[in-house]
């Protein structure tokens, strides 16, 4: 069964570090994309970038460019979204999905999603 | 970028009826458009891909057309599980995927 499991919710202040992993299984995990979503409280779903986990090559998009760092380990099936200086803005539900890939591509399988609270 | 702009942003229909939400892109995108479903405090699902393909498990009562610039999602009888918000996403960009800013559906 194909599983991504985020780590937990995180409190964190403005200033502050942070980084959530998405942890897959049962598939290749080197084989697929990994994306990662943001929702903002009562707020609709934004792209914020992707990577392959085979070779850690990431894309950004424009608006999350510079902001945040996508990153890799194959070899413990884990792909990771940082931080390094959170702002209040950043309070948000994110999410890690897998990216089908065929004809067409899609997200198939979803994490649970991690709340990341930033406050002082 | 390409946009996308759902419509309507809420809607409200009761048990039976059969319920229609649209798409626009800001330009053409082929048949690369996905929809999504999400419900209140849990990750979204994928319900269509590449414009009208049923993903695995999702009942026939949902369908999907439309290519170019203007899509739609259908459910053909509306049932009390589907009170949901509705996303589509263009994948035509590589690797850069947009979402609509969702459709809140309630049931009457």
């Amino acid at each position: 069964e194909v599983q991504l499991v985020q780590s937990g919710a995180e409190v964190k202040k403005p200033g502050e570090s942070l980084k959530i992993s998405c942890k897959g299984s049962g598939y290749s995990f080197n084989l697929y994309w990994i994306g990662w979503v943001r929702q903002m409280p009562g707020r609709g779903l934004e792209w914020m970038g992707i990577i392959y986990t085979g070779d850690s090559d990431a894309r950004y998009s424009p608006s999350f460019q510079g902001q945040v760092t996508i990153s890799a380990d194959k070899s413990i099936n884990t792909a990771y979204l940082q931080w390094s200086s959170l702002k209040a803005s950043d309070t948000a539900i994110y999410y890690c999905a897998r990216l089908a890939t065929g004809t067409f591509s899609y997200l198939d399988y979803w994490g649970q999603g991690a709340l990341v609270t930033v406050s002082s | 970028d390409i946009q996308m702009t759902q419509s309507p942003s809420s809607l409200s229909a009761s048990v039976g009826d059969k319920v229609t939400i649209t798409c626009r892109a800001s330009r053409s995108i082929d048949t690369y458009l996905n929809w999504y479903q999400q419900k209140p405090g849990k990750a979204p699902k994928p319900l269509i891909y590449g414009s009208s393909s049923l993903q695995s498990g999702v009942p026939s009562r949902f369908s999907g057309s439309g290519s170019g610039t203007d899509f739609t999602l259908t459910i053909s009888s509306l049932q009390p599980e589907d009170s949901a918000t509705y996303y589509c996403q263009q994948s035509y960009t590589t690797l850069m995927y947009t979402f609509g800013q969702g459709t809140k559906l309630e049931i009457k």
